[in-house]
């Protein structure tokens, strides 16, 4: 059972554009959200990450929108760069020792010239 | 400094072999986890050490074992490879605050082909 269901799988968009990437989640005892990012090669890095007393956080060009009654929270990325393009994962646990990140399928970007 | 390293980075090996997989942390974590990231880019927690002590254990066939020697280190041994294996394979690291945000620092990974 996939508790993070996480859309679209890929998305291309022109340089400046604002990408959005969704998640869902089932389980509401789910109380840490982080993004990550991962670039070919390389292994996931944490982006910006969201408790859910915030409907929002900022982080430079990086915005989580938090909708706890839907369950659900999204990514944008304002004025998104060639250097954007990446692997996306949303992830969702509890913030207790040693918790599992349950992380959503991906979501492929690329961002062009 | 690397953070989180993992030895070897690639592995190649035919099925049925045995193989292990190193990982160290120099972040002074207490919490340690393997991840196995499939073809489609899939990742899932396999296990998770804190102060060696082992606290996550996922539906993981029994030819998966991990190894904790000391809090800076997390080993992973497979033992008769499987095709199915084949995935890229991150070590994770992690300090637990209480309640406070948990980031988790991943290696780089190890990619492991098995034939």
């Amino acid at each position: 059972q996939q508790q993070v269901k996480q859309s679209p799988q890929s998305l291309i968009v022109q340089k400046g554009g604002i990408p959005i990437i969704n998640c869902a989640y089932e389980n509401t005892a789910f109380d840490y959200f982080p993004w990550y990012q991962q670039f070919p090669g390389k292994g996931p890095a944490l982006l910006i990450a969201i408790r859910p007393d915030v409907s929002e956080k900022k982080e430079g060009r990086f915005t989580i929108s938090f909708n706890k009654s839907a369950k659900q929270f999204s990514l944008h990325i304002m004025d998104s760069q060639p250097g954007d393009s990446a692997t996306y994962f949303c992830a969702a646990s509890r913030r207790t020792s040693g918790s599992r990140l349950t992380f959503g399928e991906g979501t492929q970007l690329t961002v062009n010239p | 400094d690397t953070a989180v390293s993992q030895t070897p980075k690639y592995l190649v090996t035919q099925m049925g072999n045995d193989k292990s997989i190193k990982c160290e942390q120099n972040l002074g974590h207490d919490t340690m986890y393997w991840y196995k990231q499939d073809s489609k880019k899939f990742l899932k927690i396999m296990f998770s050490y804190n102060n060696k002590e082992l606290i996550i254990n996922e539906t993981v066939p029994n030819r998966f074992s991990p190894k904790s020697p000391d809090k800076a280190h997390l080993n992973l041994h497979i033992n008769s490879l499987e095709l199915g294996d084949s995935a890229v394979y991150f070590c994770a690291s992690s300090q637990d605050f209480g309640m406070r945000l948990i980031e988790q620092f991943f290696g780089p990974g190890t990619r492991l082909t098995v034939l």
